[in-house]
Order: structure tokens, then sequence, then C-alpha cells
């Protein structure tokens, strides 16, 4: 099935400057590339999704790169505020049901 | 509209002894899903439904059943439980095949003692 890694495990940045978040996949096959947020003590919400026919996608001050010859996909949050502060996850999958999610990036974003 | 919604918030169960959380949905979707949340793990698939009538195995089956009760209710149980299912469980749906946003319920924090 599909292995999905998350780097790094902890992230911590100063307010205003920018987080990157990586992670890389295994199936090849895989066509759906999503990022989900979760604050803490709350459920996971989708923040921005891509599929494999396209190599960017922007929405505000986040974007998601993704490099399907490489096999690894990026989380860009620019201008950080401390409301970006939360757990990250990305998740890949192929044409089934099952998404395949990453261990979490907890970023923390510093006064 | 509701969305996703979960009973119990929380638990303590004993080893050994069963029990059921309980899932629904009021946005007409079609897939449901049980994952469950350990720390330093992300989210694990247990089981899900692709439409009303059909379950299939996730990542983590083993020690779970589910029901598909109707369209709306999608059911996780476990029948004796174990230290090791100590989790926070997530319920959460989706409109269609692969490639639609999850909307997730609030959680289910289980404790096993």
């Amino acid at each position: 099935g599909e292995n999905v890694e998350q780097h790094p495990s902890t992230l911590s940045v100063q307010e205003g400057d920018s987080a990157v978040i990586k992670c890389t996949y295994s199936d090849s096959a895989s066509n759906y590339f999503p990022w989900y947020k979760q604050e803490l003590g709350k459920r996971p919400q989708l923040i921005i999704d891509i599929r494999s026919n396209v190599g960017e996608k922007k929405d505000q001050r986040i974007a998601v790169t993704l490099n399907k010859t490489a096999k690894h996909f990026s989380l860009h949050i620019t201008e950080t505020q401390p409301e970006d502060s939360a757990v990250y996850f990305c998740a890949a999958s192929v044409y089934d049901y099952k998404l395949s999610f990453g261990a979490g990036t907890t970023v923390t974003v510093r006064a | 509209n509701a969305g996703v919604t979960q009973t119990p918030k929380f638990q303590v169960l004993k080893t050994g002894q069963s029990m059921t959380l309980q899932c629904a949905q009021d946005m007409n979707h079609n897939s449901m899903y049980w994952y469950r949340q350990d720390p330093g793990m992300g989210l694990r698939l247990i089981y899900y439904s692709a439409s009303e009538g059909t379950t299939d195995k996730g990542e983590v089956p083993n020690g779970y059943n589910v029901s598909r009760l109707n369209k709306r209710e999608f059911s996780l149980r476990l029948e004796s439980a174990a230290p090791s299912q100590t989790s926070v469980y997530f319920c959460a749906s989706s409109e269609g095949l692969a490639g639609h946003e999850q909307y997730f319920g609030p959680g289910t924090r289980l404790t096993v003692t």
C-alpha cells in the first residue's frame, strides 16, 4: 500500500516567517494529495489539496507544490501568524477511497 | 447542518469490555470512514464504507467491527477492548470516490485500562 513520510515532525518559526513541510509518497499511481490542519483538541480540516495533473496550487498564504517524478509534495505557509500554530498532515491516495496520512508536523509560530 | 457527529466524546473501558462508537452525517455523503489517531502516527484507517451496504478493511482493522446502518450512520464496535486500543477515534465522510474532501467528526477519546 501507499506509504507517506512527512518531515519535519516539529517546526518552530518566528511570526511573519515562512514554514515548509515536505512529504514523500511511495506509490507512483497516487493522484490526490490533500493537506489537513488540526488545531489542539479539534478535528482535522482540509486546508488545500492538489491533484497529479497540477504542479502548484495557491490559496492566499498557503501553497502546495507537487513533484511527480521525485514523488514528493510540499506545503508552504507564508507570513505565518499565531493562528497557523497546529498539527499539519499530508496525505496521498490512488484511485480508491483510502487516504494514507503522514505522521504529522507540529507547527509553532513564535510571537 | 451538524456535519459529522460522534458519540460519546469520552469513554473509559476496562480490558475485555465491549462498546460501540456511533457516527452520523447529515451531508448525504456516500462514503464514511473510521480512523484512529495515536501520537506520532498520524491518522490510520480502521474501516471504511464506500457506499451504503458495503464495508472494507483499512490499515488497522484487527479488534474492530463496523456496521453501515444506513446512508447516514456508520458505527464502530470494539468486542473485547485492549489497552492497545486506547486512542482518539475519528469518523469521517466524503461525497464519493477518491479525490473528495473528507469531513471529520469531533472525535472520541477512548481509554482502556
